[in-house]
């Protein structure tokens, strides 16, 4: 099992450009979730699913946008970036249970 | 109001003491989980602990305690031997709800307390 895995791990990008941030669970979990974490603080949810099909917005969805259209697989776009948006994004998976499982983190830079 | 507070941003213990790390948490749901990650620098984040509010002892995990006291709505973490490959950053973070259909799940986390473990 690889777990919870995350591309690309690191990115930098000029203000105004677009990317995609790809997640990917092989544990067959229902819930998926995107955070970020910028220097000194916790991690603050973005946008969650929970199940295939569907999303919604967590504590700070302002500029991001994301989808679920396979059950392994959240993505997380960033349609026009801004330097406000430099930071960590962890992308984390659960089951019915009650531990969430991290990806090692996406680094990314915006000038 | 914050939900999950952490007032202590550093820390120190001497290798082979035992340490603790302060969390208080609100909440006015009857339901909840409590968790402890570990973030060492390599930037992962490392589940620790779990503590489920109607969990009536506290929760164990080799040399990882939480000293759960629910009418002060507290959950500390307590590091006992600390070695120095415990030197990282501790996050306390919050799950509300029982978790039944609907329910995201999602965790509130602390802003964090950076341990340091001298040799």
């Amino acid at each position: 099992n690889a777990g919870v895995t995350q591309t690309p791990k690191f990115r930098v990008l000029k203000t105004g450009q677009s990317m995609t941030l790809l997640c990917a669970q092989d544990m067959n979990h229902e819930y998926m979730y995107w955070y970020r974490q910028d220097p000194g603080m916790g991690l603050r949810l973005i946008h969650y699913s929970v199940g295939e099909g569907t999303t919604a917005k967590g504590e700070v969805p302002d500029g991001y946008n994301v989808s679920r259209l396979k059950k392994q697989n959240f993505l997380l776009g960033l349609e026009s970036a801004a330097p406000s948006q430099t930071s960590v994004y962890f992308c984390a998976s659960a089951d019915r249970l009650y531990e969430q499982y991290f990806g090692p983190g996406t680094r990314l830079t915006v000038t | 109001a914050q939900k999950i507070t952490q007032t202590q941003p550093g820390m120190f213990v001497q290798e082979k003491e035992a340490v603790t790390l302060d969390c208080t948490y609100d909440t006015s749901d009857p339901s909840y989980g409590l968790f402890w990650y570990k973030q060492p620098s390599s930037g992962e984040m490392i589940f620790l602990i779990y503590q489920g509010s109607y969990d009536q002892q506290n929760a164990t995990e080799g040399r990882y305690s939480l000293n759960f006291q629910k009418a002060r709505k507290s959950a500390n973490l307590v590091i006992s031997a600390s070695q120095l490959g415990d030197s990282a950053m501790y996050f306390c973070a919050m799950r509300e709800g029982r978790g039944s259909s609907g329910s995201a799940r999602q965790l509130t986390f602390g802003s964090g307390t950076q341990l340091t473990v001298l040799p």
